[in-house]
């Protein structure tokens, strides 16, 4: 396992349709984080899963977003309803739960770039 | 609440000169504080991180110390080269319910000329 991924890397859609977008992280790494990023800002905070349970959700995250992880694994993001307020870089990162010198570090996937037309 | 401000970009720099990239936090309790590096095209790489006061993180010939009196954590690098040129963002681990969500800058790009 080389690290997190992201699938697409990029998604090119029409206002009003829906996209969805998967990540794979680090495969021993329970923590599971949802970023997106818009040009010329840093990362913001959308929502966190441990294990398979999504514990916190960020306000950003309105009710045309939803973000599952069914088996503890690999984690959807979907965005109903696309708007192009929407256009941004959605990044996926993962941590590990076991202290050790890892612990508190996020790693990142390369994340999927979303345009919305 | 926990935020993080960083020195507006972009920085330019001949090669071999001296950096430096300034980054204030504001948090409640101890967090533990980071920096990341975006080259073109790539995702992002922690470049180092610090997780008490006093601590010095370093890589790649960067460095960056942990001020708890400042709430400060500058970005330091003695001799940069091209191959620097990138965003580089300071975050924090925020403490929010227990749940270790990163807190970024805005980010500071770099570019570096021969």
């Amino acid at each position: 396992d080389t690290g997190v991924s992201q699938d697409p890397r990029h998604k090119i859609t029409k206002r009003g349709q829906n996209v969805t977008f998967r990540c794979d992280p680090i495969s021993e790494h329970n923590r599971l984080y949802w970023y997106r990023q818009t040009l010329g800002q840093g990362p913001e905070f959308l929502t966190y899963f441990q294990n398979e349970a999504q514990l916190e959700k960020s306000r950003l995250l309105s009710d045309r977003f939803s973000a599952e992880r069914p088996k503890g694994s690999f984690s959807t993001l979907e965005i109903q309803r696309t708007e192009q307020g929407d256009s941004a870089m959605y990044l996926c990162a993962s941590s590990p739960t076991s202290p050790g010198s890892s612990y508190n570090e996020q790693f990142f996937g390369p994340g999927t770039r979303l345009t919305v037309l | 609440g926990n935020s993080v401000t960083q020195m507006e970009g972009p920085v330019t720099l001949s090669e071999e000169a001296f950096l430096t990239i300034n980054c204030t936090y504001t948090a409640t309790g101890y967090p533990s504080l980071f920096w990341y590096v975006q080259y073109p095209g790539e995702g992002l790489q922690l470049l180092l991180k610090a997780t008490k006061a006093d601590d010095k993180g370093s890589n790649k010939g960067f460095e960056a110390t942990y001020r708890k009196e400042t709430t400060s954590f500058h970005l330091e690098k003695g001799s940069v080269q091209v191959s620097d040129s990138a965003v580089y963002f300071c975050a924090l681990i925020g403490f929010s319910g227990g749940y270790n969500k990163l807190i970024f800058g805005a980010g500071t790009r770099l570019a570096v000329h021969p």
